[in-house]
């Protein structure tokens, strides 16, 4: 079973203040994924990695940046939290198949609350 | 833009009936269309998928209609029951992309 995991289900920060969210899968995927989601905009998609060290903006990138350093990996950083930013954060990872069509895996999320 | 539009945003069914979700896209290019079910407290899972050379495709009560020409596919459960409460969203992808645009989720919350 894939399993993706989420460093914290809660978290509570003040603005201003940096903050980091941790995922990790053990399935050995090529892709990552942070997505937000927020009541009535569903999923959208903050960052992706296709690869270590590599990175690409999604939908919704400014006020975050992340960072792959191991294949198993992805950090999701606000680098100066703001109270627009509290949301549900959701990591994801899939496998590459060069073309196929790739489940998506979610880790159960992390609540974040900027006060 | 909205690429996938899912309606209705919250549906209230009694059990035993049916659950019926719709979306809409317009990028043509589409050619792979999921299904994913989130329930409270986890992240959304791929529950049923369906690509556009079949009209429909079944999964245990869990039906994929789909309307090619009109551009929408549709999520039906049937013999809906408390346990399916769940958040539903739909999404679509190309061959070329491993990264699905979604819809905006339908709450499903189905009374005992």
């Amino acid at each position: 079973d894939v399993k993706v995991t989420q460093s914290s289900r809660y978290l509570v920060k003040r603005t201003g203040e940096k903050v980091f969210l941790e995922c990790v899968q053990d399935m050995d995927h090529e892709n990552m994924f942070w997505y937000r989601q927020d009541p009535g905009l569903g999923l959208r998609l903050i960052y992706f990695s296709y690869d270590v060290k590599m990175k690409e903006k999604g939908d919704i990138p400014e006020g975050y940046s992340v960072s792959r350093e191991k294949k198993e990996r992805f950090s999701l950083i606000l680098e100066s939290a703001s109270t627009n930013q509290t949301s549900m954060y959701l990591c994801a990872s899939s496998l590459y198949q060069g073309g196929n069509y790739n489940e998506q895996f979610f880790g159960p999320g992390t609540r974040l609350t900027v006060l | 833009q909205q690429q996938v539009k899912q309606s209705p945003q919250s549906l209230i069914v009694q059990k035993g009936g049916i659950s019926i979700i719709n979306c809409a896209y317009e990028n043509t290019a589409f050619d792979y269309f999921p299904w994913y079910q989130q329930f409270p407290g986890k992240g959304p899972a791929l529950l049923i998928a369906i690509r556009p050379d079949v009209s429909e495709k079944k999964e245990g009560r869990f039906t994929i209609s789909f309307n090619k020409s009109a551009k929408q596919f549709s999520l039906h459960i049937m013999d809906s029951q408390p346990g399916d409460s769940a958040t539903y969203f739909c999404a679509a992808s190309t061959g070329g992309s491993y990264i699905p645009t979604f819809g905006r989720g339908t709450s499903l919350i189905v009374h005992p």
